[in-house]
C-alpha cells in the first residue's frame, strides 16, 4: 500500500467555521491530488499540487484552497464551511510517467458541516 | 456533462462465474484509462490500467479491454469471487493532471 494518511478521519463542524484537513505521505511524490466523494458524482478533483508551492485548481475548486510547504504534506483549507461541503475528501499522489499515471488514493477524511 | 459514464448502477454476479464492468467515455484526449475498486469506508484501490496505444491488459483474475473507436472499456474479473464484492470506478486521464471518474458501479457476488 502506499504510504498515505489523512487527518483527520472523521470531523463535523458547524457552517462558517474554518476547517483543515491534512494528507502526509512517505513516498516522496512530486504529485498530490484533493478530490471530494458526494453520492451520484463518483469523485471529482480539487485542487492539485505538482510540486512544493506549486498548485492548481481541479473542477471544483470553489470555496476550497490548498499549500504545500514540502513534498510529503497537502493541505486542504474550507476557509468558511458550507452545508454543501459535507463529503468525504480523498487525497491522491502519483509519480506521473507518461502514459502511466496511476494515482493513489488515502483512506478519506468524512467531513460533516452542520 | 459527464465525459467518462459507467451506465450500470449495480451489477450482481453469481459466484466463480465472469463478471463484466462497462465504461464509456467521450472525450477523446483521454489517453490513460484505471480502474479503481473501493470498499465502504476506505479509499479507492487501483486495480489495473491501460493506455491509449493497446486494447488489452491483463493482469490474474482482471483483463481490461480497450475499444478507442467506440470510446469504450471494460473490466473483466474471471472468475468472480466474494471479496470482488464491491463498488468500481472507471477513471481516465488526459491533458489536465487529474482524473476524470465515473460514478462507480456497484459489483454484487452472489454465492
Amino acid at each position: 500500500d502506499a504510504g498515505i494518511t489523512q487527518s483527520p478521519r472523521h470531523k463535523v463542524t458547524e457552517t462558517g467555521t474554518p476547517v483543515t484537513l491534512r494528507c502526509h505521505q512517505t513516498e516522496n511524490h512530486r504529485y498530490m491530488y484533493w478530490y471530494r466523494q458526494d453520492p451520484g458524482h463518483g469523485l471529482r478533483l480539487i485542487h492539485y499540487s505538482y510540486g512544493v508551492k506549486d498548485t492548481d485548481k481541479g473542477e471544483v475548486s470553489d470555496g476550497y484552497s490548498v499549500s504545500r510547504s514540502k513534498t510529503e504534506d497537502f493541505l486542504l483549507t474550507l476557509e468558511s464551511a458550507t452545508s454543501s461541503q459535507t463529503s468525504v475528501y480523498f487525497c491522491a499522489i502519483s509519480q506521473k510517467r507518461v502514459l502511466a499515471d496511476t494515482q493513489y488514493f488515502g483512506p478519506g477524511t468524512r467531513l460533516t458541516v452542520l | 456533462d459527464q465525459q467518462v459514464k459507467q451506465n450500470s448502477p449495480s451489477l450482481s454476479v453469481q459466484e466463480g462465474r465472469i463478471s463484466i464492468l462497462n465504461c464509456d467515455y467521450t472525450n477523446s484526449m483521454f489517453d490513460y484509462f484505471l480502474w479503481y475498486k473501493k470498499y465502504p469506508a476506505e479509499g479507492p484501490t487501483f486495480l489495473i490500467s491501460i493506455s491509449s496505444i493497446k486494447d488489452k491488459n491483463e493482469d490474474g483474475r482482471f483483463t481490461v479491454f480497450l475499444n478507442k473507436s467506440a470510446k469504450h472499456l471494460s473490466l473483466h474479473i474471471v472468475p468472480s469471487q466474494p471479496g470482488d464484492s464491491a463498488v468500481y470506478f472507471c477513471a481516465a486521464k488526459g491533458g489536465a493532471d487529474g482524473l476524470t471518474f465515473g460514478k462507480g458501479t456497484h459489483l454484487i457476488i452472489q454465492p
